[in-house]
């Protein structure tokens, strides 16, 4: 059963272009949640998304930001015209259902330049 | 307003010894916590989690002690080996919150040779 998996692992943007991180749940897990680490701080909740809904979108910051998780394939995560404060690492876990145990992936590395 | 933290910043501790790592959080509406292990690079890996209506819950060389009363989680790790050595945070999930969790800012446990 394989894990959570990110991907890209590294991104490098320039200022203003668009970055797309994805996440693929473990199998049978229908919850994602998005979260931002910056360096030697702890992860911020971003989103929590279920399939084709948004649940709670409370920690996106209003412009630019974006998640979807459709019907088939992977949750996306979007970042408009990014900016040098948007670096960090982007993690995304998964739930069979909610308040149980989440299980991360290895994160997406952004960095802008 | 609502935090998770960590009372200090760094644990060092001699190979074989426990280590016992201490959390404290202020949301009293909180019924969910997990303890989670990130080593360099990598995402946050599930380690323990205790619900609110325990006080304690056991693990392979794990112990979570949760007192409500103080608002108070710990982490015990028996016979600390140097794999041990990594970021613990630990993660509150509000009742209501939809899953989301709320992270302490980590700290870093070092395990001397």
């Amino acid at each position: 059963n394989a894990g959570v998996m990110q991907n890209p692992r590294h991104l490098v943007r320039r200022r203003g272009q668009e970055a797309r991180l994805r996440c693929s749940p473990m199998k049978g897990h229908s919850h994602v949640y998005w979260y931002r680490q910056l360096p030697e701080e702890g992860l911020k909740f971003m989103v929590y998304l279920q399939k084709e809904n948004i649940i709670d979108e409370s920690g996106m910051p209003k412009e630019r930001f974006s998640a979807e998780f459709p019907k088939e394939g992977p949750s996306i995560l979007r970042i408009q015209q990014v900016v040098r404060g948007d670096s960090a690492a982007y993690f995304c876990a998964s739930s069979p259902r909610m308040n149980t145990e989440a299980f991360f992936g290895q994160g997406t590395r952004l960095t802008v330049v | 307003g609502e935090s998770v933290g960590l009372h200090l910043p760094t644990l060092s501790v001699q190979e074989g010894d426990n280590s016992i790592i201490n959390c404290a959080y202020s949301n009293s509406a909180s019924d969910y916590f997990i303890w989670y292990k990130q080593e360099s690079g990598k995402g946050p890996q599930f380690i323990i989690d205790i619900r609110s209506n325990m006080d304690k819950r056991q693990g392979q060389r794990v112990t979570v002690l949760l007192n409500k009363t103080v608002k108070h989680l710990s982490l015990q790790i028996a016979a600390t080996q140097p794999g041990d050595s990594a970021v613990y945070f630990c993660a509150e999930n509000p009742t209501g919150a939809n899953s989301k969790l709320t992270f302490g800012k980590g700290i870093t446990l070092s395990v001397r040779p």
